[in-house]
């Protein structure tokens, strides 16, 4: 199938440290956007990078993407306690936006 | 928050009463979507409106029932529903069905006893 899949399902870290999340997926893209999910809130749509774009920054995010690889990373720097929560991956082709299973950060004080 | 609203935020129900769930957007979008996120699984996409049409049903058991009366809002209604569908059920919209970011309301947290 399409979905992204997370790596890893759960990530601790202390705060200040960078953490750092995969997704490989199975088929060609047009994009792949993450997002953001606070527990039990909807989610929050992080940024998008598109299947031409190697590399996407937004603050304190770096995202990256690899085709030829079928694999992005997402990394935060300087962790934050707020940034704990759930981040998925969600690759969009012919007009499906297909989740994957997400990886839960924990940041600790 | 985002732009999306969805009332209520929790409802409990048993499984011989109807509900509905209320998704509003004020972005002037034009594609609506219901999600449906359990436990220890993927989101699963639920339903797809584009300008007030249906344009996806993914195999969703008929107890639950879409309505788009206009672009600005949505409605999943609940009927007979069963203890398995407990879970958060999502709203979302976007400019248009084309690989768009998708703007999420806040959930509804939906108990069937």
């Amino acid at each position: 199938s399409q979905q992204g899949e997370e790596d890893p399902q759960a990530l601790s870290i202390q705060e200040g440290e960078n953490a750092t999340m995969n997704c490989s997926y199975k088929t060609s893209i047009n994009n792949l956007q993450w997002y953001r999910q606070n527990s039990g809130r909807g989610l929050v749509h992080l940024i998008l990078i598109r299947s031409n774009e190697r590399e996407k920054h937004s603050g304190r995010l770096r995202v990256t993407l690899d085709t030829s690889k079928k694999s992005s990373s997402l990394l935060i720097t300087a962790s934050q306690a707020a940034d704990t929560a759930s981040y998925f991956c969600a690759t969009a082709f012919n007009q499906k936006l297909v989740f994957g299973q997400g990886t839960r950060l924990t940041i600790n004080p | 928050e985002t732009g999306v609203t969805q009332t209520p935020r929790h409802l409990v129900m048993g499984m011989t009463n109807k509900k509905s769930l209320k998704c509003e957007q004020h972005l002037g979008h034009n594609a609506m979507y219901w999600y449906k996120q359990s436990a220890k699984k993927p989101l699963e996409l639920m339903f797809v409106y584009s300008l007030e049409e249906r344009v996806e049903n993914n195999s969703v058991p008929s107890r639950f029932s879409p309505e788009c009366p206009n672009s600005s809002h949505l409605f999943l209604h609940l009927h007979t529903l069963q203890p398995e569908d407990s879970a958060l059920y999502l709203c979302a919209s976007s400019p248009s069905l084309e690989r768009d970011t998708q703007y999420f309301g806040p959930g509804t947290r939906l108990t069937v006893l």
